[in-house]
């Protein structure tokens, strides 16, 4: 099994450009989440999924959409990147909810 | 008062030597508990888990006081291996992977 997978895993943005970090996971967990990870804050959650077609906002979900068209994949797409929105971001996933969290390896993003 | 709080260290350990730090959580209400440990650059990894009676794992101990809101973790006989950033994970209200709290880390570094 290949666990969590996340690509790309480093991307620099200009202000304005839009993406797409992808995620996915080969353990039928019905469980996704999106955090970032910045210096002195811990990993924030900025949308999670319970399942198939069911999103859900985390803490800091502004200026980023998720969908979850099927149980495996996961992505995470910024709007119009700002400064602000850099950052590490990482996939997780898990089962039960609430349970252990697998992490991708991350996507470290810079917005210039 | 921060929901899950921690030490950010850096604690700076000799190699052989036993280290424990704590974890404070602001729910009284939090059911789960966790340690995660985070290379430098990599993603989380599961430790352990924290049960109410406290458990150990080899030369790691977790230890869940209610009373006053803490978790800690005791690393006995400590090796250059344990240098990592370790995270404190406390759920909240609800029960689905939303309401996990993910402290800031405590950094520990294992000298020679």
């Amino acid at each position: 099994n290949a666990g969590v997978t996340q690509t790309p895993k480093f991307q620099v943005l200009k202000t304005g450009q839009s993406m797409t970090l992808q995620c996915a996971q080969d353990m039928n967990h019905e469980y996704m989440s999106w955090y970032r990870q910045d210096p002195g804050m811990g990993l924030r959650l900025i949308h999670y999924s319970v399942g198939a077609g069911i999103t859900d906002q985390g803490e800091v979900p502004n200026g980023y959409n998720v969908s979850r068209s099927t149980t495996e994949d996961f992505p995470l797409r910024l709007l119009s990147a700002a400064p602000s929105q850099t950052s590490v971001y990482f996939c997780a996933s898990s089962y039960p909810p609430g349970g252990e969290q697998y992490f991708g390896p991350g996507t470290r993003l810079t917005v210039t | 008062r921060k929901e899950v709080e921690q030490d950010p260290g850096p604690f700076n350990v000799p190699e052989g030597a036993t280290v424990a730090f704590n974890c404070t959580y602001s729910n009284s209400a939090s059911q789960s508990f966790f340690w995660y440990r985070q290379d430098c650059r990599k993603e989380p990894k599961l430790l352990m888990s924290v049960y109410s009676s406290g458990n150990e794992d080899g030369r790691f101990t977790a230890q869940l006081n209610r009373a006053s809101q803490y978790i800690s973790l005791l690393i006995r006989d400590s090796k250059l291996s344990d240098s990592a950033t370790y995270l404190c994970v406390v759920d909240g209200i609800g029960s689905g992977n939303e309401k996990l709290t993910f402290g800031t880390g405590t950094r520990l570094t294992i000298i020679p």
